[in-house]
């Protein structure tokens, strides 16, 4: 079974820095997940990715499959940029798999 | 399509009862998965659906808790018995089921709190 490790488990930071969160997995993957939380709010996915890099606004995730590592970027951070941000990848590594969890980074952004 | 809904939003129980959550993913989506999550803890993988198909069941999801999902649309969880420990968030998501598994819609999750 995969198991997930984040880092950091918080982070705050000022408005306009650049953020870096880290995912790590133990087993092989088809695809890895980025999802943010709001507090008291539901989960959007942010990012799907088996390889390279995707970008999207001012986020940014790369993978390395050799590695078992992922990390989220955000550039130019901003305060509703606030929530917690949640790795997981498939349970025993296939697509269709349910997923298992990091525990997820808590980022605050002050202005 | 307004994404995947739940119901209901928060349930309040005595210890014992039994309560089912709902849930309906978006209409063309052939996967269904659910969560769990407690306070500060990232969510856990209780079973998911390929159509009507339950195809996996983590065991998390012990012999009082029961998911169906007839004809392959809405599914249903149900907890037999109530303990306290059951106290937590349930979230349903959806996804299209590519080859790769699909991106995860979720909905906003029923909080179940059992007294």
């Amino acid at each position: 079974k995969n198991e997930v490790e984040q880092s950091p488990q918080n982070l705050t930071a000022q408005e306009g820095e650049f953020i870096t969160i880290n995912c790590s997995y133990s087993v092989g993957i088809s695809a890895l997940h980025w999802l943010q939380q709001h507090p008291g709010g539901g989960i959007v996915s942010l990012f799907m990715l088996s390889s390279g890099k995707k970008k999207h606004g001012r986020l940014i995730a790369t993978i390395n499959i050799q590695e078992k590592h992922s990390s989220l970027h955000i550039t130019a951070s901003h305060p509703r940029d606030s929530a917690v941000y949640i790795c997981a990848v498939p349970l025993w590594g296939g697509g269709a798999d349910g997923l298992t969890f990091g525990k997820g980074t808590h980022l605050i952004i002050q202005p | 399509d307004t994404g995947v809904s739940q119901n209901p939003r928060h349930k309040i129980t005595k210890r014992g009862q039994n309560v089912t959550f709902r849930c309906d993913p978006i209409s063309e989506h052939n996967r269904l998965y659910w969560y769990r999550q407690t306070l500060g803890q990232g969510p856990e993988f209780l079973t998911y659906f390929q159509n009507e198909a339950q195809l996996e069941k983590s065991r998390l999801l012990s012999d009082r808790f029961s998911a169906e999902r007839p004809k392959g649309s809405f599914s249903t969880l149900e907890i037999q018995r109530t303990e306290q420990g059951d106290s937590a968030m349930y979230l349903c998501a959806s996804s299209p089921g590519t080859g790769l598994g699909g991106e995860l819609f979720f909905g906003e999750g029923s909080r179940l709190t059992v007294l």
